[in-house]
C-alpha cells in the first residue's frame, strides 16, 4: 500500500505529558499537511511543508506545537505539555507539486488527553 | 476568512432513495474537493472540481461546481447502505494550499 501512513493510530496520555506523532506521505509527494479534527467538526488546517520547508502555520498551532520534516520525507508533530483540549484526531495529508491540489489523507492519530 | 457551510448536517434515508447535499460559501475557491470519512478513519478523496459549472460523475454520485465557484452539490442516486458516512467538502483559495473544510453531512442509508 503506497498511501499516507500515520503512527501511532491511537495515543492516550496524561495532561502535561509530551507526545509525538509521525506521518509518512505518499513517496513522490513534495507537500505535506497537518490538520486537526474534533468531534462534529471538519478538519482544521495546522501547518504545511513543501519539501523540508514549513511554509504556512495556522494560529491554531500554539507554542506548544511543533512540526518538522527534516529531510523532506516523513514529518513529526510534537505537542508539549498536553492539555485536555488537545484531544482530537490529528490528520496528515500529502499532495504533489503539480496538478489539481488534491490532498490525500492518512488514517489519522486519535489523541486522548486524560 | 473563507467558510464553507454544508447542509443538511444530518440525513437519514431509505435504501434506493435519491439525495442531494450542498456546500456553500461567500468566497470564491480555486478548487473544491469532496471527501467521505468513516468513523475513526481519515477522509477519502472522492472528486476534485476546478472549473465553474463543472459536473463530474462517479458511478451513482454526481458532483457539480457552481458557475461562480462559490458552491457545490453532491447528488447520490439510488443510495445504498455502503454510502453511509460523513461527506465533507473542502476548498482552497487562490495562492493557498491549505484546505478549508465544511462541518460535513452525516448520511445514514437504512437497508
Amino acid at each position: 500500500d503506497t498511501g499516507v501512513s500515520q503512527n501511532p493510530r491511537h495515543k492516550i496520555t496524561k495532561r502535561g505529558q509530551n507526545v509525538t506523532f509521525r506521518c509518512d506521505p505518499i513517496s513522490e509527494h513534495n507537500r505535506l499537511y497537518w490538520y486537526r479534527q474534533t468531534l462534529g467538526q471538519g478538519p482544521e488546517f495546522l501547518t504545511y511543508f513543501q519539501n523540508e520547508a514549513q511554509l504556512e502555520k495556522s494560529r491554531l498551532l500554539s507554542d506548544r506545537f511543533s512540526a518538522e520534516r527534516p529531510k523532506g520525507s516523513f514529518s513529526t508533530l510534537e505537542i508539549q505539555r498536553t492539555e485536555q483540549g488537545d484531544s482530537a484526531m490529528y490528520l496528515c495529508a500529502s499532495s504533489s507539486l503539480s496538478g489539481r491540489r488534491e490532498q490525500f489523507f492518512g488514517p489519522g492519530t486519535r489523541l486522548t488527553v486524560l | 476568512t473563507q467558510l464553507l457551510e454544508q447542509s443538511p448536517q444530518f440525513l437519514s434515508i431509505q435504501e434506493g432513495e435519491n439525495l442531494t447535499v450542498y456546500c456553500n460559501s461567500s468566497s470564491v475557491f480555486s478548487s473544491l474537493q469532496w471527501y467521505r470519512q468513516e468513523p475513526g478513519e481519515g477522509p477519502v478523496l472522492l472528486v476534485t472540481v476546478v472549473t465553474g459549472g463543472e459536473v463530474k460523475k462517479l458511478k451513482r454520485l454526481t458532483f457539480q461546481f457552481g458557475d461562480a465557484r462559490k458552491d457545490s452539490s453532491l447528488h447520490i442516486t439510488a443510495a445504498q447502505p455502503g454510502d453511509t458516512g460523513l461527506y465533507l467538502c473542502a476548498g482552497s483559495g487562490a495562492g493557498s494550499y491549505q484546505l478549508t473544510f465544511g462541518k460535513g453531512t452525516k448520511l445514514s442509508v437504512i437497508p
